[in-house]
């Protein structure tokens, strides 16, 4: 059962452009969501992040957006640089009672094009 | 600090050899994680500790895997017998402990079982 979907395997923007990359989860207690960025041979590293009691959070070129109602969250990648190319994870946390286990979905390929 | 420390980065076993993964986390993180990232599952967490208590097992996909944190600075992921349908990136990662916050990953080993 995958609690966190992320229904586009890869992505291909142009250089400038914005790109939109999409999570949808399933657990209503997930509280607190986070995207990752992986580069091939490294681990991933956290990006931003949101908390369920704000809508948007914003830092630098990335905004990431929570629609609580739809179960959906969005990461916007204002213009998109060619180093932005890389595996790009959401993951969400049911905060009390889970304590701080991320459940992660399974990325969506971002490649951005010169 | 130098981060998560994963040992070793590329591991290729036959099949029905023991494996052990090892990971230091960061110094002062009180919760560890080891993950395993396929193309199907994405990160899929295996087990979590908390103080060097293992928390959630459930993910441990079957009585061949085991994982231990005998200290706060040390932790091991074994599989035994490995399987050629093991292989795949395992990722130790450690956060601070408390809701809300992100978890930082290691490198990976990237374990082949021939």
């Amino acid at each position: 059962d995958q609690q966190v979907k992320q229904n586009s395997p890869s992505l291909s923007v142009q250089e400038g452009r914005i790109s939109i990359l999409n999570c949808d989860y399933t657990n209503s207690m997930f509280d607190y969501f986070l995207w990752y960025k992986k580069y091939p041979a490294e681990g991933p590293t956290f990006l931003i992040s949101i908390s369920s009691i704000k809508d948007k959070n914003e830092d630098g070129r990335f905004t990431v957006f929570l629609n609580k109602s739809a179960k959906h969250l969005s990461l916007h990648i204002v213009p998109s640089q060619p180093g932005d190319s890389a595996v790009y994870f959401c993951a969400a946390s049911a905060g009390y009672g889970s304590g701080d286990k991320l459940t992660f979905g399974t990325g969506t390929r971002l490649a951005v094009r010169p | 600090d130098a981060g998560v420390i994963q040992s070793p980065r590329h591991e290729v076993t036959e099949m029905g050899q023991e494996v052990t993964l090892r990971c230091k986390p960061i110094s002062g993180h009180n919760s560890l994680f080891w993950y395993r990232q396929t193309m199907m599952r994405g990160l899929e967490l295996l087990i979590y500790f908390n103080n060097n208590v293992p928390i959630d097992d459930s993910g441990m996909p079957e009585d061949r895997f085991s994982a231990k944190m005998p200290n706060a600075s040390f932790s091991t992921l074994k599989i035994q017998p490995s399987e050629p349908r093991d292989s795949a990136v395992y990722f130790c990662a450690s956060s601070l402990g408390y809701l809300n916050t992100e978890a930082f990953f290691g490198q990976g080993t990237r374990l082949t079982v021939v």
